[in-house]
């Protein structure tokens, strides 16, 4: 079935330090690729998205890019901040009779110190 | 604002105990769902609903049930048969297509005591 694996946390950035989370996914067909983040007590929030292989999905410095080839949809950003330290979960969509669902990564924590 | 609210937003249970996680969402979205969250762990798929008066199971069902007789309401309530239920459970809505990204409610902490 689909599936998504995400590098192990916590991940542990000084201040405008570059940032990778890697994630790649297995899948039947074409599916949409999401990132989300999750603050302390909160649900999730959608970060970016894309939808088909080469988009690239952007937003509040972070990006990432739709790798067909390598199934892959890492999550970068130039110059954390420690307001980013967060939750970061990669997701993917599944069509499943007809019903769309999110099958989600088990998480990734960043920790950004000053 | 649009958006999905969850209630409570901590709850106390003792075992044996029946409660209901209320959700109500005003984006008016097709699909619905519940997932269960815990510590250090990712989301498990608990029901999802595309369209009113039906439902599916998700990865996790037992112990749980929903109802979904209005589009923007989908109540999970959690029973005495689920054996573990201590959980940080987060309710979303989509538009139910292949592209489009769920929103999430604030989440809803229950602990069995």
């Amino acid at each position: 079935g689909n599936s998504v694996t995400q590098m192990e946390g916590p991940v542990t950035l000084s201040e405008e330090a570059f940032l990778t989370i890697n994630c790649t996914y297995t899948a039947t067909g074409y599916p949409s690729l999401f990132w989300y983040v999750q603050y302390p007590g909160e649900g999730l929030q959608l970060l970016l998205k894309a939808t088909k292989a080469d988009d690239k999905g952007s937003n509040k410095g972070f990006e990432a890019t739709y790798r067909k080839e390598t199934t892959s949809f890492h999550l970068e950003k130039g110059s954390v901040q420690v307001s980013d330290s967060a939750v970061y979960f990669c997701a993917l969509s599944q069509l499943s009779g007809g019903y769309n669902k999110l099958i989600f990564g088990a998480g990734t924590r960043l920790a950004v110190h000053p | 604002d649009g958006g999905i609210t969850q209630s409570p937003k901590y709850l106390f249970r003792k075992e044996g105990q029946n409660v209901t996680l209320s959700c109500e969402q005003n984006l008016n979205h097709d699909a619905m769902y519940w997932y269960r969250q815990d510590p250090g762990q990712g989301l498990r798929l608990i029901y999802y609903s595309q369209i009113v008066n039906d439902f599916q199971k998700g990865d996790i069902a037992e112990g749980y049930s929903v109802s979904r007789e209005k589009k923007e309401s989908f109540p999970l309530t959690v029973t005495s048969a689920q054996k573990n239920p201590t959980a940080f459970y987060l309710c979303a809505s989509s538009t139910g297509t292949i592209t489009g990204e769920l929103f999430f409610g604030e989440g809803s902490r229950l602990t069995v005591l």
